[in-house]
């Protein structure tokens, strides 16, 4: 099984700011199956980018991946007061399809 | 539009068994998979297994293998998760979701979560 681990664990940033998340895999992700998710409070996952950086429907272009093989990054280019929330990301080549632990985007 | 609905929560006694539902509506359901996957208390999401309610194709985390039975009704275009004899450990909120195929394709919609509470 592949692991994932994201860092920073928290990251604290002021709206305006850039947001830079980064997720590291233990192998290579098959044909960089990786997508990133984000979860506000008491709200399910919601998708924001998939095949490391294309934007799933209806999200701002403010949001951006990229990456391959083992690393891959989620950018946020200027934050709104509605992005601070926990990002995850995920690969779904290989079966089963491991989530990272999670980063936190809490306002400074 | 695409929905997906879940059972509403639930409060269970150690060693009692549950089943909860996820119905898809707004696309059709046997031509997709639906997941499960679990968060436990303030912690991250552990994808659990897949369906495809086409024809019962079903895959599990080597993690959940034995623990859980996901299963489909295609009929009424509803999954389900269900537990033989709760643990304590089982307390989570589950989460099922959509996706095109068993490989290669993320989770795009999701519903909004079944909360699981077990205690004595």
């Amino acid at each position: 099984e592949i692991v994932l681990t994201q860092s920073p664990g928290t990251l604290s940033l002021s709206p305006g700011e850039r947001a830079t998340l980064s997720c590291r895999a233990s192998q290579s992700v098959t044909s960089s199956y990786l997508a990133w998710y984000q979860q506000k409070p008491g709200q399910a996952p919601r998708l924001l980018i998939y095949g490391a950086s294309s934007r799933a429907t209806g999200i701002p272009d403010r949001f951006s991946g990229s990456g391959s093989g083992t690393d891959f990054t989620l950018t946020i280019s200027r934050l709104e007061p509605e992005d601070f929330a926990v990002y995850y990301c995920q690969q779904y080549g290989n079966s089963p399809g491991t989530f990272g632990q999670g980063t936190k985007l809490e306002i400074k | 539009e695409v929905q997906l609905v879940q059972s509403g929560a639930e409060v269970k006694k150690p060693g009692e068994s549950l089943k909860i539902s996820c119905k898809g509506s707004g696309y059709s359901f046997t031509t997709y998979w639906i997941g499960w996957v679990r968060q436990m208390p303030g912690k991250g999401l552990d994808w659990m297994g897949i369906i495809y309610s086409g024809d019962s194709d079903t895959r599990y985390s080597p993690s959940f293998q034995g623990q859980v039975t996901i299963s489909a009704d295609k009929s009424i275009s509803t999954a389900y998760l269900q537990w033989s004899s709760l643990k304590a450990s089982d307390t989570a909120m589950y989460y099922c979701a959509r996706l095109v195929s068993s490989c290669c394709h993320p989770f795009d919609f999701w519903g909004q979560g079944t909360l699981v509470t077990v205690s004595s």
